[in-house]
């Protein structure tokens, strides 16, 4: 499989649940991004890791939270949601070390909070 | 902070015509990118061109071309001999450059204009 890949594409979850979404990229990129799309609001950035180290954190509540076991797989568990939660999050990752470089999105994860 | 506005929430354009979506920024840097990126209906965002402010000529790739007025701080996208496979969300993003030893920024997005070409 090439690109960023993204599981599950759908996801619809309670507020008292877990679960998790994934990211795997395979472009041989060193910098990964979780991005979270709502309607008619301008993407916003969440995490960002290079070379497995979160070197951003953007505000993002403590109900989000990231893993990077290596730099090809990004995670995010999600646990106790709340409704203003569902949207698109998106995964992007880039290379390193270099100005101006193309972020490569996978196609999303449709998240809704019941 | 930077921020990036996209004034147009929805276009349309006939099939071979050509359309100018707009697209302005504010920032402080004088070394920073800015970039149109393409989201297609259920479909992955990708890079449709970018251009890097230090250089005066406008990028283009074939029929994407940009407008960009530095001073203005303007960073329009003029897609000629508009095609059906051209409707797509469209969102514009800023970048700054990295300070010699730092990290790059991050890309800041606009809110994205949704263009619709009809046959």
């Amino acid at each position: 499989e090439t690109g960023v890949t993204q599981t599950p594409r759908h996801l619809v979850m309670g507020m008292t649940n877990k679960k998790s979404l994934k990211c795997e990229q395979h472009l041989g990129h060193n910098a990964m991004y979780w991005y979270k799309q709502s309607a008619k609001k301008p993407l916003e950035l969440m995490f960002v890791y290079n070379f497995k180290e979160q070197t951003e954190n953007n505000s993002v509540p403590s109900r989000f939270s990231p893993e990077c076991p290596n730099s090809s797989h990004l995670f995010l568990h999600l646990h106790t949601l709340q409704p203003e939660d569902s949207a698109l999050y998106l995964c992007a990752s880039s290379p390193s070390g270099s100005n101006h470089n193309e972020q490569f999105f996978g196609p999303g994860t449709r998240l809704t909070v019941l | 902070a930077q921020t990036v506005t996209q004034s147009q929430p929805e276009m349309s354009v006939q099939e071979a015509e050509t359309v100018t979506l707009s697209c302005t920024y504010d920032t402080s840097e004088n070394n920073y990118y800015l970039f149109w990126y393409k989201q297609p209906p259920s479909r992955q965002m990708i890079l449709v061109i970018r251009q890097e402010a230090y250089k005066q000529q406008n990028a283009t790739e074939n029929r994407f071309s940009v407008n960009f007025q530095k001073a203005a701080k303007s960073f329009s996208l003029k897609i000629s001999d508009s095609q059906l496979g051209d409707t797509a969300m469209y969102f514009c993003a800023f970048m700054k450059h990295a300070n010699y030893g730092g990290s790059q920024g991050n890309l800041i997005f606009g809110k994205g204009t949704k263009l619709s070409v009809k046959p």
